[in-house]
């Protein structure tokens, strides 16, 4: 299995300022995922990040609005720009141990925007 | 694209019952089925999974089936707890997608003394 470790676990905001939620793996990983979940709600993919490369983003989700780095093969950092209330959900970062399914999850950031 | 439905919202089962959760999905080619689990206030934490190639899988309480002539998985909890109470995530995957997961929208199990 694979340790995901999130920093910070929430953070509160004013609307239009920046912050970075960065992730911590406990062993090298191929690719990294950053999931975002309303409240109680199911998680919507945002983006794959693999080591060295630009980030793959899903629909309705942009570099310019979530950056994400992915600096080498245990970490992650996700930027959530010019943060609105909408973006006030819970952000979570993931990825597999293995090649075939296993996906395991950081702990997740809170987020709220004021 | 694949789509996965996850069928109750919410259920509410009497502790000591079993509580079953369904799902179906549309893409036949879908191989990979895990469950998990997310407590109130926390993260996700797989609990169970299935591979096309059987039918039936079982970790203590919690037994996977899988129908792949109806499209449909489902988890089955035996002698429920009240820590079982939690939210439930079925998803699927399948290896052309690399194993990228499409979740279902969540069952809230409710565990009633």
């Amino acid at each position: 299995s694979v340790l995901l470790y999130q920093k910070p676990n929430r953070d509160i905001c004013q609307s239009g300022t920046s912050l970075k939620i960065q992730c911590v793996a406990d062993s090298q990983v191929v690719s990294m995922f950053w999931y975002q979940q309303f409240q109680e709600q199911s998680l919507m993919l945002m983006a794959t990040a693999n080591e060295g490369s630009e980030a793959t983003y899903e629909s309705g989700f942009t570099k310019d609005k979530f950056p994400i780095s992915r600096p080498n093969l245990t970490f992650s950092t996700l930027t959530v720009n010019n943060a609105r209330p909408g973006d006030s959900s819970i952000y979570f970062c993931s990825s597999r141990a293995g090649g075939r399914g296993e996906q395991y999850f950081g702990p997740g950031t809170r987020l709220t925007v004021l | 694209g694949e789509k996965v439905e996850q069928h109750e919202s919410t259920l509410s089962v009497r502790e000591g019952d079993s509580a079953v959760i369904n799902c179906t999905y549309t893409d036949t080619a879908s191989s990979y089925f895990p469950w998990y689990k997310q407590e109130a206030g926390k993260g996700l934490h797989f609990v169970i999974d299935i591979r096309s190639n059987v039918d039936r899988k079982q970790s203590q309480r919690l037994i996977v089936l899988l129908d792949k002539k109806a499209k449909r998985f489902s988890l089955h909890i035996t002698a429920t707890q009240p820590e079982d109470s939690a939210i439930y995530f079925c998803a699927a995957s399948w290896m052309d997608s690399n194993y990228q997961l499409i979740w279902g929208s969540g069952t809230k199990l409710i565990i009633k003394p």
